[in-house]
């Protein structure tokens, strides 16, 4: 049982288009992660959302936390091939000792 | 400052081998976490240790797997008789814990492992 669903699990875009990929649960979170993970790599935090409905920007990329903070969203607008790579979900439960949930991940390829 | 190590960065062993992977956390972070990312399914959260506390093992998928750290710091992973199922990228990662607070939990590059 994947207790947060990732999708799309692949994505190929043409430089310039936008994108959302979605993180969905029926479970609670205390908090909900994004990370970036290039090949050979270790995941790379791109932000923590605490607060259900919060929105947080990091320059072309929009995150948000559902209100009843049991899904997450992440918006690329104006996709650039510097994007290309997986992105992943990761879900905080309370009491759980930081360990996290991952999403199956998201490869996205952005075509210049 | 350096991030977290991990070692070896490839393994190949035979099924039935036991292997030994190595994890260098950050110093002073207290949490200590390994993962398996497996090809098409994700990360799964595997062991986590906090301080001196005993670790969580709800994540191992066998009693061939175990772990151990020693000292507070350095962290072993230990697969006994392999299969070809736990071919996998087995990931690290270590937090600082001050409570109440959101701290990120900082990934190492990870063991590839491949059980021939």
């Amino acid at each position: 049982t994947q207790l947060l669903e990732q999708s799309p699990q692949f994505l190929s875009i043409q430089e310039g288009e936008n994108l959302t990929v979605y993180c969905n649960s029926s479970s609670v979170f205390s908090s909900l992660q994004w990370y970036r993970q290039e090949p050979g790599e270790g995941p790379v935090l791109l932000v923590t959302v605490v607060t259900g409905g919060e929105v947080k920007k990091l320059k072309r990329l929009t995150f948000q936390f559902g209100d009843a903070r049991k899904d997450s969203s992440l918006h690329i607008t104006a996709a650039q091939p510097g994007d290309t790579g997986l992105y992943l979900c990761a879900g905080d439960r309370h009491n759980q000792g930081g360990k996290l949930i991952f999403g199956q991940g998201t490869e996205l390829s952005v075509k210049p | 400052g350096a991030g977290v190590s991990q070692s070896p960065s490839n393994k190949v062993t035979e099924k039935g081998k036991d292997v030994e992977l190595r994890c260098d956390p950050i110093s002073g972070h207290t949490a200590l976490y390994w993962y398996r990312q497996s090809l098409g399914q994700g990360l799964e959260f595997l062991i986590y240790f906090q301080g001196n506390s005993a670790p969580d093992k709800s994540g191992l998928p066998s009693d061939r797997f175990s772990a151990e750290r020693t000292g507070g710091s350095v962290s072993t992973l230990t697969i006994q008789r392999t299969q070809q199922e736990d071919s996998a990228v087995y990931l690290c990662a270590s937090r600082h814990t001050s409570g109440g607070t959101q701290e990120t939990q900082y990934f190492g590059p990870g063991t590839r492992l491949l059980v021939l």
